[in-house]
């Protein structure tokens, strides 16, 4: 089963701050996915990339900027973060072919004050 | 049922009793994937069911699927306490890679 694993767990910032979510997964898998998870609005996609140095945009990006390093590591970037955007953050990885299953992290609580 | 941007459907049961859930759809999908999430946890697939497929069943789970209303249903049968959790419905509009999810059904199951 892929290992996706997500931090920190939870992040306290404030208005204006800069805040770097991570994600890792040790599956080799092609797709990687950011998504923020609130009350009523189930998981919307921010950004997710098909491979290093690739990244595509999702249905939710405003505010959010996501870099790709490697096959293995996701970054989230909230450069001015702001309230709105407190919220619960979920990676995910999937093959990228046919039936796509996503297999995700833990999540991370994001507060910002 | 669950869709975009309804409200998280709420369902509180007895334990053993039987449960089904419903997922309305907007798009052509190749797939139907059902997602559980545990308090605290990612979600995780429980059951897919494929547009040439009506129905799947995997344990006590049964899954249904009907292309041309654009719907689909998880039906879980004699729940147990541990099957509480938020399930998602989530589909992929035909493009790979990408999967949409719904609102999610939270359910309680009480021992």
């Amino acid at each position: 089963e892929a290992a996706v694993t997500q931090s920190p767990r939870n992040k306290v910032t404030v208005t204006g701050g800069n805040v770097t979510l991570s994600c890792r997964q040790t599956n080799s898998h092609n797709y990687m996915y950011w998504y923020r998870q609130d009350t009523g609005h189930g998981l919307r996609l921010i950004h997710y990339s098909y491979g290093a140095g690739n990244l595509q945009i999702g249905d939710v990006p405003d505010g959010y900027k996501a870099t790709r390093t490697t096959q293995e590591d996701f970054f989230l970037l909230l450069e001015l973060a702001s309230p709105s955007q407190t919220s619960l953050y979920f990676c995910a990885s999937s093959v990228g072919t046919g039936e796509d299953t996503q297999y995700f992290g833990p999540g991370t609580r994001l507060l910002v004050l | 049922s669950q869709w975009g941007e309804e409200n998280l459907q709420a369902l509180s049961i007895q334990e053993g009793e039987d449960v089904t859930m419903n997922c309305s759809y907007k798009t052509y999908t190749t797939v139907v994937q059902w997602y559980r999430q545990k308090s605290g946890k990612g979600p995780a697939l429980i059951i897919l069911i494929r547009s040439n497929e009506r129905e799947k069943r995997s344990g006590r789970l049964r899954a249904t699927l009907d292309t041309s209303s654009q719907s689909s249903s998880l039906s879980i049968t004699g729940t147990l306490a541990t099957d509480t959790a938020v399930y998602f419905c989530a589909t992929d509009a035909g493009v790979v890679g990408q999967l949409t999810f719904g609102s999610g059904t939270r359910l309680q199951v009480y021992a």
